[in-house]
Formats: C-alpha cells, sequence, structure tokens
C-alpha cells in the first residue's frame, strides 16, 4: 500500500525567511496530494492541494511543487510570520475511492 | 469548503465507560471517515461512514470497539466503547466535500477525550 514520508519532523526559522517540507510517497498511481495545517488544539486545515496533472499552485505565500518522476511533493511557506507556528501533515490518495495516507508531521516553529 | 463541527470538544472518562461523539455537517455530504490522532503523531483512518450502508473499519479497529452511525447525510456519531487509558487520544470527524472524482476533504475540531 501507499507510504508517505515527511521530512523534517521540526523545522525552526526566523520570520519572514522561507520553509520547506518535503514528502515522498510510494504509490505511483497516486494523484491527489493535500496539505494541511494543524495549530495547537485544532482541527486539521486544507491548506492548499495539488493534482497530478499539474507540477505546481501557488496560494499567496504557500505553494506546492509536485514531480511526479521522483514520486516527491514540497510544501513551500515564502516570507514566514508567526502565525505560520503549526503541525503541517501532507498526505497521498490515489483516485477517488482510495483513502488520505498522512506524512507524520512537521512541526514548524517561527520566530519573531 | 464544509464547516464541520463535533460535540463534546473534550471529555475526561473512567474506564469501562462509553463515549459517544458527534459530528455534524453544514452541508449534505455522501462520505464522513472518522479518525484518531494520539499526541503527538500523525492521523489514523479508524472507518468510512456512509448514509444508509454499514461503516468500513481499517485493520485494527473493530464496530464493537467503535460503532458508528450515519442517520442522514449531515450527521454521524463514533461510539469509544468499554474505554481504556489506551483509548485516550483525539477524535477527529471528517467530511468529503466535492465532486466525486475531485474531491477535498475537511476535518473537524476534533474531540479530545483523556480515559482515567
Amino acid at each position: 500500500g501507499e507510504n508517505v514520508e515527511q521530512h523534517p519532523s521540526t523545522l525552526s526559522v526566523q520570520e519572514g525567511d522561507s520553509a520547506v517540507i518535503k514528502c515522498t510517497y510510494s504509490d505511483s498511481a497516486s494523484n491527489y496530494f493535500p496539505w494541511y495545517k494543524q495549530e495547537l488544539g485544532k482541527g486539521p486545515q486544507l491548506i492548499i492541494d495539488i493534482r497530478s496533472n499539474v507540477g505546481e499552485k501557488k496560494d499567496q505565500r504557500i505553494a506546492v511543487t509536485l514531480n511526479k518522476t521522483a514520486k516527491h511533493f514540497s510544501l513551500h511557506i515564502t516570507e514566514t510570520q508567526p502565525e505560520d507556528s503549526a503541525v503541517y501533515f501532507c498526505a497521498a490518495r490515489r483516485g477517488s475511492q482510495g483513502n488520505l495516507i498522512f506524512g507524520k508531521g512537521t512541526k514548524l516553529s517561527v520566530k519573531p | 469548503s464544509a464547516v464541520i463541527s463535533q460535540k463534546p470538544s473534550r471529555d475526561i472518562c473512567q474506564r469501562g465507560t462509553s463515549l459517544t461523539i458527534q459530528c455534524q455537517v453544514d452541508s449534505q455530504v455522501t462520505m464522513m471517515f472518522w479518525y484518531r490522532q494520539q499526541p503527538g503523531q500523525s492521523l489514523t483512518l479508524i472507518a468510512t461512514a456512509n448514509q444508509g450502508s454499514e461503516a468500513t473499519y481499517e485493520s485494527g479497529f473493530v464496530i464493537d470497539k467503535f460503532p458508528i452511525s450515519r442517520p442522514n447525510l449531515t450527521f454521524s456519531t463514533l461510539t469509544v466503547s468499554n474505554m481504556s487509558p489506551e483509548d485516550s487520544s483525539i477524535y477527529l470527524c471528517s467530511a468529503k466535500i466535492g465532486a466525486a472524482v475531485s474531491y477535498e476533504q475537511y476535518f473537524g475540531p476534533g474531540t479530545r477525550l483523556t480515559v482515567t
């Protein structure tokens, strides 16, 4: 079955710097890759996603890139702010019937 | 997107008792999911709940321990039965939103359960 690995497990950056979180997946049939942000005491919030027919997607300060050949995808956050501090989860899904398979999460700390 | 609410938001329960968690979605959805998230860990799917049919459980989870109801297209419940301290966790409700092929999945705020 699908396996999603996420790195790093913790990431500390200075406010204004960029942050990059990387995930690799094992199932070449996976075609949907969402990213979730989970703040302390809250449920995961979908922040951006990408499907296998595109290589990059941007939404203001966040972007996701996908390399299908290498089976990895990354989350890029530019101009980080303290409110970006949270745990970020990547996930992968195969088709419309598959379940989301989550990475183990990255705890991002943005220091003012 | 969708607004998903859960009740209770947190509870402290004694071992051997049961707790029912409610999940309400602000729109009709075909598929709902229940996840468990142990402290500092990732999300583990417990079961998928479709309206009008039995829930589908993942390996390691059984109906007797985690019975699920799905009486309509906006509501579901998860019961954690005969609780032990190992059941202390965050329980998250999730719903499939959008077209059948290109749907997105949204989560509720979670129910934080502590079993003493």
